[in-house]
């Protein structure tokens, strides 16, 4: 089973608060992932790093700032909560021999009143 | 117009049905093909991984690529409630491209 970590599973938060999702991997994986899911809609990556000090922006514009200082951590940060920004985020890691075998955490569902 | 369309659903079967979820894609480089199963509450899991054309078989599942059609399949035999969840197609045309997922199809299988 996938050793990929997210929390906090459910959160609730009022508008301008800053918030930090985390995630943590133990596999060694270089790879990591952020997409963002709403129901019935696909998923869409808006960050991913192939490794320590490397992020990129993804598919879909996001607000949210992402950070690699070790290689299995990648948290996702969004300095000032809107209510579009209510959402499911999960997280993926993968392999560099399998990097389109991801492996998800549960992912944070997130509430921005 | 989506590069992956995935039938909506949802399905509704009986236990012991056969089911068939298919995706379409319009990217012809596509050559890694995947079905994720997402339970409610929890990320998604791979189910069933395919590279280029053909079958592969796991169990009671039967993932099927056709690349000349451009479409992929998942077939589920003797389905049971454990199977309830929504079945994700994912492919890639590998290297540095992204996965690209479908919107998922939720099956429900009824005792």
């Amino acid at each position: 089973e996938a050793d990929i970590y997210q929390t906090p599973r459910y959160l609730v938060i009022g508008t301008g608060k800053k918030i930090t999702l985390e995630c943590s991997q133990t596999m060694g994986h270089d790879k990591m992932y952020w997409y963002q899911q709403d129901p019935g809609m696909e998923l869409h990556l808006i960050h991913y790093s192939y490794g320590v000090n490397s992020t990129e922006k993804g598919d879909l514009s996001s607000e949210s700032t992402v950070s690699r200082i070790r290689t299995e951590h990648f948290p996702l940060t969004l300095e000032s909560a809107r209510p579009s920004h209510t959402s499911q985020y999960l997280c993926a890691s993968s392999s560099p021999q399998g990097s389109e075998k991801l492996f998800f955490g549960s992912g944070t569902q997130l509430s921005v009143l | 117009q989506k590069e992956v369309e995935q039938d909506p659903g949802p399905l509704s079967v009986p236990e012991g049905a056969i089911v068939s979820l298919n995706c379409t894609y319009s990217n012809s480089a596509f050559q890694y093909f995947m079905w994720y199963r997402q339970y409610s509450r929890k990320g998604p899991e791979l189910l069933m991984y395919t590279y280029s054309s053909g079958n592969k078989e796991d169990g009671r599942f039967t993932a099927q690529v056709d690349k000349s059609s451009k479409y992929i399949s998942l077939f589920i035999r003797d389905s049971q409630p454990s199977d309830s969840a929504t079945y994700l197609c994912a492919m890639s045309a590998g290297g540095y491209n992204k996965l690209i997922f479908g919107a998922g199809t939720r099956l429900a299988v009824h005792p």
